[in-house]
């Protein structure tokens, strides 16, 4: 019973740098999203994705991209580090109730990066 | 854009007493609404997922409702434990199952 699993669970970024935060999940659940936590602003939505090969932007997408190859993977890239990313970033997937239009979301134990 | 708000943010209760947490949302249109506990440190655990047509849902000791007309939603914990202290977090599922969270309550119980 894997779930959704992230890696790495900790990372220390020099701004500037690149990284990708690794998301797998093994329910086959086709709606997977990233979502960054930051203290006072609660779970934002970075960017998400209602199957392989179709990805949109959420609330806060900038500095950040995604692809979907395969309904397991769902890896979040950052493209140059910077402070204002350091965050706890949170990948989940979600189940859909097929013709109820009800969706029951599962997360990983997150990513804790910190960027100087 | 659909906002949602809970309160209170922090709440410190001694053991066995019953409380109620409360999250409220702008926008009625919503497929459904989720709890969340979340321990320090961790992920998020889903606790009770309340669809659009129901208007609870029980799990042991919790209970989650739901009142679609007014924004509102209430999670009921009943004979609290020093093991129930954590945050906990409601999130209200629109279109394109999009995810909107509240900020949590922190929750204490002291044995």
């Amino acid at each position: 019973n894997a779930g959704v699993t992230q890696t790495p669970k900790f990372q220390v970024l020099k701004t500037g740098q690149s990284m990708t935060l690794q998301c797998a999940q093994d329910m086959n659940h086709e709606y997977m999203s990233w979502y960054r936590q930051d203290p006072g602003m609660g779970l934002r939505l970075i960017h998400y994705s209602v199957g392989a090969g179709i990805t949109d932007q959420g609330e806060v997408p900038n500095g950040y991209n995604v692809s979907r190859s395969t309904t397991e993977d769902f890896p979040l890239r950052l493209l140059s580090a910077a402070p204002s990313q350091t965050s706890v970033y949170f990948c989940a997937s979600s189940y859909y109730y097929p013709g109820q239009g009800n969706t029951e979301a599962f997360f990983g134990q997150g990513t804790r990066l910190t960027v100087v | 854009k659909q906002e949602v708000t809970q309160i209170p943010a922090a709440l410190s209760v001694p053991e066995g007493e019953n409380l109620v947490l409360n999250c409220s949302f702008t926008d009625s249109a919503i497929y459904n609404l989720q709890w969340f506990r979340q321990d320090p440190g961790k992920g998020l655990t889903s606790l009770l997922l309340i669809q659009s047509s129901q208007r609870e849902q029980t799990s042991g000791r919790l209970n989650a409702s739901l009142d679609k007309s007014s924004g509102r939603s209430t999670l009921y914990i009943a004979a609290s434990q020093p093991g129930d202290s954590a945050t906990y977090l409601c999130a209200a599922v629109g279109s394109a199952r999009q995810l909107t969270f509240g900020s949590g309550t922190q929750l204490t119980v002291l044995p």
